[in-house]
């Protein structure tokens, strides 16, 4: 079945330092895929997300790319800051199975001033 | 302001009790959903509505019962055959139409045994 596989964190990073969490996926079809962002003891926030190949999301500095070749949606910031501190989940909503979403298990991000 | 809103914030639940978990929108949206989240692990679907009174069972809705009579409620039961409800349950909604599937979420609910 359709599955996604990111990163296993916690990942920690200082101040400014360059992010990547990889997503790959598994999935039949042409699937939608998203990230979305926890913070402690909050619901989930869309961040990004892209609908097609090649398609690229973007949104307060994070950007991810939908590689279909690679199956991949991997996140990237150029300069993460402290408020960045969350739970980021990568997520795919399969190709007309009523809209549902299929997370991977999440990577935690801390950044250190 | 448009938005979910989960209730209770926080719920704790007897030994053979049944608790009930509210989620109400005003979106307008047809389609919503429940996740169960346990620590370090992602998301997993309960159970899902598409439209009023209808929904159907997601990955884990063994212990679980939902109800969806109103487009904008969608209430979440944990039964005492749920032997492990303890876990942080999140409400969500989406359109189903032109937005890719995009799922708005409420702030959660955190369940707890006594």
């Amino acid at each position: 079945g359709d599955s996604v596989t990111q990163m296993e964190g916690p990942v920690t990073l200082s101040e400014e330092a360059f992010l990547t969490i990889n997503c790959t996926y598994t999935a039949t079809g042409y699937p939608s895929l998203f990230w979305y962002v926890q913070y402690p003891g909050e619901g989930l926030q869309l961040l990004l997300k892209a609908t097609k190949a090649d398609d690229k999301g973007s949104n307060k500095g994070f950007e991810a790319t939908y590689r279909k070749e690679t199956t991949s949606f991997h996140l990237e910031k150029g300069s993460v800051q402290v408020s960045d501190s969350a739970v980021y989940f990568c997520a795919l909503s399969p190709y007309n199975q009523g809209g549902k979403l299929i997370f991977g298990q999440g990577t935690e991000l801390s950044v250190k001033p | 302001d448009g938005g979910i809103t989960q209730s209770p914030k926080y719920l704790f639940r007897k030994e053979g009790q049944n608790v009930t978990l509210s989620c109400e929108q005003n979106l307008n949206h047809d389609a919503m959903y429940w996740y169960r989240q346990d620590p370090g692990q992602g998301l997993r679907l309960i159970y899902y509505s598409q439209i009023v009174n209808d929904f159907q069972k997601g990955d884990i809705a063994e212990g679980y019962s939902v109800s969806r009579e109103k487009k904008e409620s969608f209430p979440l039961t944990v039964t005492s055959a749920q032997k492990n409800p303890t876990a942080f349950y999140l409400c969500a909604s989406s359109s189903g139409r032109g937005d890719g599937n995009i799922q708005y979420f409420g702030a959660g609910t955190r369940l707890s045994v006594l």
